[in-house]
């Protein structure tokens, strides 16, 4: 059974940083692209980004490009977004996802939630 | 960017009603979409992939349909299990999802 579990959420103040985390069990890990996808309270979803599962590459929403990195270690099974420069818009909670090969999100975690506010 | 536009934002039924959500994308996207149902407090639940496809373990009376920049996902026969919010999503180029219909109880 695929099981994908976020931790790392919390309150940060403005301009503060925090790195989420996402342990992966239940399929192979290296061969899958992992993404980030975020959702404000009362709002809809919102692909945030994406790691292919070699490494090759990275890619992020505008709204976050140049304050987010997302990161893996297939060697443990994780993936990471570290957060930076926050933003009150960035309160949210942060869906961990597996990406089948076409693109879409067959699995997903039950997201931890991040609260920009001072 | 490519965009997705549902409708309708808010859609009321009834059990045994037959419901339909579309998605319009603001080019075409070929086949390369998904649905996605949410119910209040928990993650996305992936319904449907490459426009038509029914995921594994998903009740047949849900079913996708269309191609190029119009889809749509139907419930043939709403069940009290169904009442959520569904969401389109393509992957054409990089990803982007509508912004959600909700469907609450008539």
């Amino acid at each position: 059974e695929v099981q994908l579990l976020e931790s790392g959420g919390g309150l940060v103040q403005p301009g503060g940083s925090l790195r989420l985390s996402c342990a992966a069990s239940g399929f192979t890990f290296g061969t899958y692209a992992m993404t980030w996808v975020r959702q404000a309270p009362g709002k809809g979803l919102e692909w945030v980004s994406t790691i292919s599962s070699r490494l090759i590459g990275t890619y992020y929403a505008d709204s976050v490009k140049g304050r987010f990195t997302i990161s893996r270690d297939n060697s443990k099974n994780m993936v990471y977004l570290q957060m930076s420069s926050l933003r009150a818009e960035d309160t949210a909670v942060y869906f961990c996802a597996k990406e089948h090969g076409s693109g879409y999100y067959s699995s997903w975690g039950q997201g931890t939630l991040v609260t920009v506010s001072s | 960017d490519i965009q997705m536009t549902q409708s309708p934002s808010t859609l009321s039924a009834s059990v045994g009603d037959r419901v339909t959500i579309t998605c319009r994308a603001r080019q075409s996207i070929s086949s390369w979409l998904a649905w996605y149902q949410q119910k209040p407090g928990k993650a996305p639940k992936l319904l449907i992939y490459d426009a038509s496809s029914l995921e594994s373990g998903v009740p047949s009376r849900f079913s996708g349909s269309g191609s190029g920049t119009e889809f749509t996902l139907t419930i043939s026969s709403l069940q009290p299990d169904d009442f959520a919010t569904y969401y389109c999503q393509q992957y054409k180029s990089y990803w982007t999802f509508g912004q959600g219909t909700k469907v609450e109880i008539k």
